[in-house]
């Protein structure tokens, strides 16, 4: 099994919601990963834990608060957002944050209006 | 220079032909090869990965890298309208962290 699992599919938020996206694998791996991707662009890196501790934050808004709960899972919780901040958000996980080939979610997508 | 240059497409072919999908690349650190395949508004699938210079062999689907002129590619034969989608070539450094690099993507269109 290689799923990795996203809800919701789709949100759409105004600027002063707080909500939060969740990801969930159960392949064992230990390394999970959060990348934002708009338009005819690649994705773009935010954050990566490994063993359930943040190892990676590219520079990302403290509007965007990432958690690990435990090794499975996986929230990015939202904050104030800006119309800019709409793309698909996609969570990876690998087996280890090194050199592991990662596995994608379906990805959420995300409005702010 | 870009890290990692692939051409954006888009590409049209008729189905049944042979498609030829390539990314250039200029860190020779990196050393770890792969290939997604991500439809409109889902996520990236992960179709080949490999480590070494040569040929890997998938059913319809062929990687292929080599290291020397820094340039890898992705084969696809008998290419189906199923085939339509962005294909995205990723490298990962040797060592340490992985850190993926993505090409910007191209889009592949197989028409019927």
């Amino acid at each position: 099994d290689t799923e990795v699992t996203q809800t919701p599919k789709h949100l759409v938020m105004g600027m002063t919601n707080k909500k939060s996206l969740k990801c969930e694998q159960h392949m064992g791996h230990r390394a999970m990963y959060w990348y934002k991707q708009k338009a005819k662009k690649p994705p773009e890196l935010m954050f990566v834990y490994s063993y359930e501790k943040l190892s990676i934050n590219e520079s990302v808004p403290s509007r965007f608060s990432p958690e690990c709960p435990n090794s499975s899972l996986l929230n990015l919780h939202l904050h104030a957002l800006q119309p800019e901040d709409s793309a698909l958000y996609l969570c990876a996980s690998s087996l280890t944050s090194l050199q592991e080939t990662q596995y994608f979610g379906p990805g959420t997508r995300l409005l702010v209006l | 220079q870009k890290e990692v240059e692939q051409d954006p497409g888009p590409l049209s072919v008729p189905e049944g032909a042979i498609v030829s999908l390539n990314c250039t690349y200029s860190n020779s650190a990196f050393q770890y090869f792969m290939w997604y395949r991500q439809y409109s508004r889902k996520g990236p699938e992960l179709l080949m990965y490999t480590y070494s210079s040569g040929n890997k062999e998938d059913g319809r689907f062929t990687a292929q890298v080599d290291k020397s002129s820094k340039y890898i590619s992705l084969f696809i034969r008998d290419s189906q309208p199923s085939d339509s989608a962005t294909y995205l070539c990723a490298i990962v450094n040797s060592g340490g962290y992985q850190k993926v690099t993505f090409g910007i993507g191209t889009k592949l269109q197989v028409i019927p």
